[in-house]
């Protein structure tokens, strides 16, 4: 699987939207990028997926650059219970294992 | 909404002692996994399992562990002579397909302290 990179962390107040940025540049092309959460120690939450389109679903949006090499997970109106760590993971259809990097600490401020 | 639903949620056992952690996976998936986290650190793959066998399994998953399936609705982890490393949370997940046009459900986690 690809590796991806994350920022550590980052800011976001309460109903603006946060936009959570993943890289992937050595993504292949069977690869789909995943994104999870985890709120303070409970078991991931998955969020979306995609391969090269732009997903939408009542969680989140997820936008895939042209090339693939990057995406953005965004929240459109952020809450305090979306503070957590948000996983981007690139993935093969074959095999069945998600391997997590450090992923993004979001913390929504009031 | 279907729920993959963990007990114990916190289980304390001695060292060399073997444990049991079960699952109760979505009724409708086919693919079982375990996932662990050591406090602080990365959640890591440990196994999967498909039609009765393991389909996969990582370098930490060796010989002290084992999954099984008894019946039609449990999904253990079995650690045979647990050492002081093997504290953390397990996770415990399943899915309808391989996973790669859907997501995995994760249950909420047994937290293991080997003492």
């Amino acid at each position: 699987d690809a590796k991806t990179t994350q920022p550590p962390s980052m800011d976001c107040a309460e109903g603006r939207a946060a936009n959570l940025p993943c890289n992937h540049s050595t993504i292949s092309g069977n690869e789909y990028v995943y994104w999870y959460r985890q709120i303070h120690s409970q078991g991931p939450q998955y969020i979306i997926h995609g391969l090269k389109n732009n997903e939408t679903n009542e969680m989140a949006s997820l936008i895939i650059t042209e090339d693939r090499k990057s995406s953005t997970l965004i929240l459109p109106h952020a809450t305090l219970r979306d503070t957590a760590v948000y996983y981007c993971i690139a993935k093969e259809t074959s095999g069945s294992r998600l391997t997590f990097g450090e992923g993004t600490q979001l913390t929504v401020n009031p | 909404e279907p729920e993959v639903t963990q007990t114990p949620s916190h289980q304390v056992t001695q060292m060399g002692q073997e444990v049991i952690l079960r699952c109760v996976p979505i009724s409708n998936h086919l693919y079982f996994y375990w996932y662990r986290q050591i406090l602080g650190q990365k959640v890591e793959f440990l196994v999967s399992f498909y039609n009765n066998e393991i389909s996969e399994k990582s370098e930490i998953f060796d010989d002290q562990f084992s999954v099984e399936r008894p019946d039609g609705s449990n999904f253990t982890l079995k650690i045979r002579s647990t050492k002081l490393e093997d504290s953390a949370m397990y996770f415990c997940a399943s899915s309808i397909t391989q996973g790669w046009n859907h997501g995995y459900t994760f249950g909420s986690g047994t937290r293991l302290t080997v003492v």
